[in-house]
């Protein structure tokens, strides 16, 4: 079975803080991993697609990576701003164009 | 472009009524995917279209529940009779079938089954 496990639940980082979210998978075939931001009260918002293990993305404070098995986001020197919830989901080749979630970190960061 | 847009953004009912949630894709998207999010579960996929054919409905919870989508920009997805435990919230989102595309998210209902 097809299953995303994020850690930790919940992460609170002092402004400036670097730090790694984690996303472990079990997929039969990767297609996809994806990251996506999202703010309380709202729909979750697109960060990063990868594609293949060894691959890199990067925007502003994040940068996501990927091995075979795991995937991390990094977060460099965080603002408040950044505080929200990531979630990681995975696109199994089986599933079609259908994303698998974790259930997500949520980050807080204080000033 | 305006984006995914779902209808009510928030719906409080009693159990026993029918709910009707409505989404209208991004123009030029022909998969739409329902889902809906609890804390103790996440995001789960309830069920998904690709140019308007459902193609995987396994995660539809029981009968109570069905979809529809009878045109490229418009979707409804009914739960009759509502009960408590279907609180939660329901996303739509929507992509282009056959890439490995990024789903784009509506901004959700919020469901509340008294």
């Amino acid at each position: 079975e097809d299953q995303v496990t994020q850690s930790p639940e919940a992460l609170r980082l002092q402004e400036g803080e670097s730090s790694s979210l984690n996303c472990s998978y079990t997929v039969s075939g990767l297609r996809g991993l994806f990251w996506y931001r999202q703010d309380p009260g709202k729909g979750p918002e697109f960060l990063f697609t990868l594609y293949s293990a060894g691959e890199e993305k990067e925007k502003e404070r994040l940068k996501a990576t990927l091995t075979k098995k795991e995937s991390f986001l990094h977060i460099t020197a965080p603002k408040p701003e950044d505080s929200a919830t990531y979630l990681c989901a995975v696109q199994a080749r089986q599933a079609g164009t259908a994303l698998i979630f974790g259930k997500g970190t949520t980050l807080s960061v204080s000033s | 472009d305006a984006g995914v847009i779902q209808s009510p953004r928030h719906e409080v009912t009693e159990m026993g009524q029918e709910v009707t949630l409505r989404c209208k894709p991004i123009s030029g998207h022909n998969s739409l995917f329902w889902y809906r999010q609890t804390m103790m579960r996440g995001l789960e996929l309830l069920i998904y279209f690709n140019n308007n054919v459902p193609i995987d409905d396994s995660g539809m919870p029981e009968d109570r529940f069905s979809a529809k989508m009878p045109n490229a920009s418009f979707s409804t997805l009914k739960i009759q009779p509502s009960e408590p435990r279907d609180s939660a919230v329901y996303f739509c989102a929507s992509s282009i079938v056959g890439l490995t595309k990024e789903l784009f998210f509506g901004s959700g209902t919020q469901l509340s089954v008294l």
